[in-house]
């Protein structure tokens, strides 16, 4: 399986600014996910990073809101723009999947964010 | 809209017992179940389930699915505080530009006692 790294693991923020989320893969995946997890929830996907294009967001989810970047194979990061304490939750990155859809799919650690 | 159900959603239980966790989907375009151990904030992958009738075991964890009634079943047997931990079920989406995407059910807290 693929090993995940998140940085940074937790922040706590004020409203109105903005945090960037790190996801590190140690090998080239095709598919990279960002999904968020809400206080008493359970796992929503926020959109699909895809390398070398822009991203593919699920519905409720924007690109001004959470703009996502995709350099390489191995790496993507997420933004949570101009936060509101609504966006407090645990982002969570996640590899795997891909065309086949037969793949395993893995996560990363999280981050929880806190946003005062 | 996909959607994915599970129960119970929550269960305590003790040591050594027997736990059976239920996933039931409604799904558009079906690809494959999985299921996932979420003790702090990273969902650990347990299981991934293709195809109907194959049981698929880990330990004292196994999983079954059955794509006629669209359900699938984890069990845990012989339960350990260890044990303690939200159970995920999710759907894979196989369809259009929705590939590869996980649609997760609410969980199942389950808790053992020593």
């Amino acid at each position: 399986s693929a090993v995940i790294s998140q940085k940074p693991s937790r922040d706590i923020c004020q409203r109105g600014t903005s945090l960037t989320i790190q996801c590190q893969v140690d090998s080239q995946v095709t598919m990279m996910f960002w999904y968020r997890q809400q206080p008493g929830q359970s796992l929503t996907l926020i959109a699909t990073a895809n390398q070398g294009s822009e991203a593919t967001y699920e519905s409720g989810f924007v690109i001004d809101k959470f703009p996502i970047s995709r350099p390489n194979l191995t790496f993507s990061t997420l933004t949570v723009s101009n936060m509101s304490p609504e966006d407090s939750s645990i982002y969570l990155c996640s590899v795997g999947g891909g065309v086949s859809s037969y793949n395993e799919q893995f996560f990363g650690p999280g981050t929880r964010l806190t946003v005062l | 809209e996909d959607k994915v159900v599970q129960s119970p959603l929550s269960l305590v239980v003790h040591e050594g017992d027997t736990v059976t966790l239920n996933c039931s989907y409604e799904v558009t375009n079906f690809r494959s179940l999985l299921w996932y151990k979420q003790e702090k904030k990273a969902p650990t992958f347990l299981f991934m389930l293709t195809s109907s009738g194959i049981e698929k075991k880990s330990g004292r964890l196994s999983s079954i699915l059955d794509k006629k009634e669209l359900f699938s079943i984890l069990n845990i047997t012989a339960t350990q505080t260890g044990d303690s931990a939200v159970y995920l079920c999710a759907n894979r989406n196989a369809g259009g530009t929705s590939y590869g995407k996980l649609t997760f059910g609410q969980g199942t807290i389950l808790t053992v006692h020593p």
